[in-house]
């Protein structure tokens, strides 16, 4: 059974930098068929998709976050990790880590997978 | 840039069948695949419906997803009070490389 679990800070003052690591079980992180994303969520509002990386370290952002966001890869603890610099309260949302699989047709599947999100606040 | 247009509520009864849409703009959304996601209050969001009518191993049947022109829908029968939940429609964009959310739809079962 695959899962994500999302760990890091739940509190960040503003103009610092956001940062947050998705631990994968179950699944090698470096699986061809793999995208490994995250995604946000203000409290009671809707999803938005921050970027994702591929196992080759090949990434791509949201264009509206994407002069403050890195998405990495550590392939030996088979986790990938966020950074969001220069947060504002803005930024204070549910974080997810999830995973998009790309089945032998090459079509994607969408986000099967899902760690239980964390809750991060920025304030000072 | 697509952008994706959820009606922020529905309602309905046990039983009762009801359809929760997205609209799409852009001139290629007719391309594009929808995806559903169900999201309990206080947990992450579920996989119902990928390329806009496949259902994933472990999702009922009650669940169905179609696509026309563009707008997509997600049908919902047999409505149980385990439904109520809020429901995301979701897209790949091509040219944004990147996925992309309707505000979601909050769905209450009277």
């Amino acid at each position: 059974q695959v899962q994500l679990q999302e760990s890091g800070p739940r509190l960040v003052k503003p103009s610092e930098t956001l940062s947050l690591t998705c631990t994968v079980s179950g699944a090698s992180i470096t699986s061809g068929s793999s995208y490994w994303s995250w995604i946000r969520q203000p409290a009671g509002k809707g999803l938005q998709w921050i970027g994702r990386i591929y196992t080759s370290g090949r990434t791509n952002y949201n264009p509206s976050l994407m002069s403050r966001v890195t998405i990495s890869v550590d392939t030996s603890k088979n986790q990938f990790s966020l950074e969001l610099r220069a947060v504002t309260a803005t930024d204070t949302a549910f974080y997810y880590c999830a995973r998009v699989w790309r089945n032998g047709n090459g079509h994607f599947i969408g986000f099967d997978y899902w760690g239980q999100g964390i809750l991060v606040t920025v304030s000072s | 840039q697509s952008v994706l247009t959820q009606t922020p509520s529905a309602s309905g009864t046990p039983g009762q069948r009801v359809i929760i849409s997205c609209s799409g703009s852009g001139s290629d959304f007719g391309n594009k695949y929808v995806y559903w996601y169900q999201q309990v209050p206080g947990t992450a969001p579920r996989l119902l419906i990928y390329r806009n009518e496949q259902r994933p191993s472990g999702v009922p049947d009650r669940f169905s997803g179609s696509k026309s022109g563009t707008s997509a829908s997600l049908a919902i029968s047999g409505l149980r009070s385990e439904d109520e939940a809020d429901y995301h429609c979701a897209a790949w964009d091509s040219n944004l490389s990147g996925w992309v959310f309707g505000g979601g739809t909050k769905l209450t079962v009277l």
